[in-house]
């Protein structure tokens, strides 16, 4: 059984750039989270999707970041323009769908912008 | 807004002595509590989950939460050096909560020979 897949492993990217991270789920998986993660911040909530629903946002995220499920295998996470503060490791996790359930986490998406 | 700090920020021990990870949260109504450990350049694994005051032991795991002091210990006995990891504690309010699980910033631990 899969776990949950990212790609690329690494970006680097120009200041100005869009970048688009990918992310599949574990099979079966109704709840879908991506996370920021700095060394400064920590792990950051960036969306959560339920069914393919936007859940939350993430606040302060909204301006440059757009995260989309189109279908309940694969979701997206768009950054647009980058700047060299988006820096950063962007880690995808799925989980069942009850809210006691544990986290399943993608290895990251290390993303470097110059 | 809960928030979740652990402490120390960094911990060495000698393989094969016991080490212990602090986490305190903020938000008494926490319900559900979870360590992770991330190796560098991986993903997060969870170790141990516990959603009740006591002890939960997973192999060499055991968490400890007292919800009245607002802490969730991480023990690991007879750590080896593949143990150097970084390692998280995520609280949740499943109850009447917002779905939101917050993390700490984290305890990096080093095992040496």
């Amino acid at each position: 059984d899969a776990g949950v897949t990212q790609t690329p492993r690494h970006e680097v990217a120009e200041k100005g750039q869009t970048i688009i991270l990918k992310c599949e789920p574990v099979s079966g998986h109704n709840d879908l989270f991506w996370y920021r993660q700095t060394k400064i911040q920590g792990l950051e909530l960036l969306s959560y999707f339920r069914s393919k629903s936007l859940m939350e946002d993430g606040g302060a995220f909204k301006d440059r970041f757009k995260a989309e499920m189109l279908n309940s295998s694969f979701s997206t996470l768009k950054i647009q323009p980058t700047e060299p503060k988006d820096s950063a490791v962007y880690l995808c996790a799925s989980r069942l769908g009850e809210v006691t359930g544990q986290l399943y986490f993608g290895e990251g998406s290390k993303l470097t912008v110059l | 807004q809960q928030k979740v700090q652990q402490s120390p920020e960094s911990l060495t021990v000698s393989e094969g002595a016991m080490a212990s990870l602090n986490c305190t949260f903020s938000d008494r109504s926490s319900d559900n509590f979870r360590w992770y450990r991330q190796h560098s350049g991986k993903g997060l694994e969870v170790l141990v989950s516990i959603f009740s005051d006591g002890e939960k032991e997973e192999g060499s795991f055991t968490a400890h939460l007292n919800r009245a002091s607002l802490h969730v210990f991480l023990h690991i006995r007879e750590p080896q050096p593949s143990d150097s990891a970084l390692y998280l504690c995520a609280v949740n309010r499943a109850t009447g909560g917002n779905n939101k699980l917050t993390f700490g910033q984290g305890t990096v631990l080093s095992v040496i020979p």
